[in-house]
């Protein structure tokens, strides 16, 4: 079993949707959790940092994590084509090491 | 202010022959590390640094892959001699101090190899 799981997609949105993406993962000594955003022929640039369980909110991106469930979501809300690029999930136990998700790929529509 | 930096953004070059790469880190990140991106593997962690110091180098290929930081603002990534299965996208990234501290990455190397 891998350490973090992430559906490579691709997933297609038309404008405007409500975009979910999502990670789970099984180590449960995990505390730090990121997603990046990758356009093609670009570096991963990140996107949200979150420490523990909860919501983070930036914009019209959420982060969201259940420790208990070991699971990881971003929301993206009002999507737009400007978003389209891969999303990675990135975790971390607190040491040197992270831990990257295999991207998902997004695709919004105009 | 400037992310990381890496040169050269292509290369291509003919199997067997000596292939440097280069990055510039974050200025005061102490963390640097080597990725390879690929469709089939996605990132792989190559090598890390810390204050300078190779600390974990687990996941170099093979010996034909080598890697340095002479200087806090400078390290490279040597592939020799180079071959076709070399080929993918080899990226930079940095870090500040402190535990779980995200990676910072610069645009990446596009390496083919014929």
């Amino acid at each position: 079993q891998k350490e973090v799981e992430q559906d490579p997609g691709p997933l297609s949105v038309p404008e405007g949707a409500i975009v979910s993406l999502n990670c789970t993962y099984s180590n449960s000594a995990f505390q730090y959790f990121m997603w990046y955003r990758q356009y093609s022929r670009k570096g991963p640039e990140l996107l949200m940092y979150t420490y523990s369980s909860g919501n983070k909110e930036d914009g019209r991106f959420t982060a969201q994590v259940d420790k208990s469930s070991k699971y990881i979501s971003l929301f993206i809300r009002d999507s737009q084509p400007s978003d389209s690029a891969t999303y990675l999930c990135a975790i971390n136990t607190g040491g040197f090491k992270t831990i990257f998700g295999a991207g998902t790929r997004l695709f919004v529509k105009a | 202010d400037a992310g990381v930096i890496q040169s050269p953004r292509h290369e291509v070059t003919e199997m067997g022959q000596e292939v440097t790469l280069r990055c510039k880190p974050i200025s005061g990140h102490n963390s640097l590390f080597w990725y390879r991106q690929t469709m089939m593997r996605g990132l792989e962690l190559l090598i890390y640094f810390n204050n300078n110091v190779p600390i974990d180098d687990s996941g170099m290929p093979e010996d034909r892959f080598s890697a340095k930081m002479p200087n806090a603002s400078f390290s490279t990534l040597k592939i020799q001699p180079s071959e076709p299965r070399d080929s993918a996208v080899y990226f930079c990234a940095s870090s500040s101090r402190g535990h779980g501290q995200p990676q910072h990455f610069g645009d990446g190397t596009r390496l083919s190899i014929l």
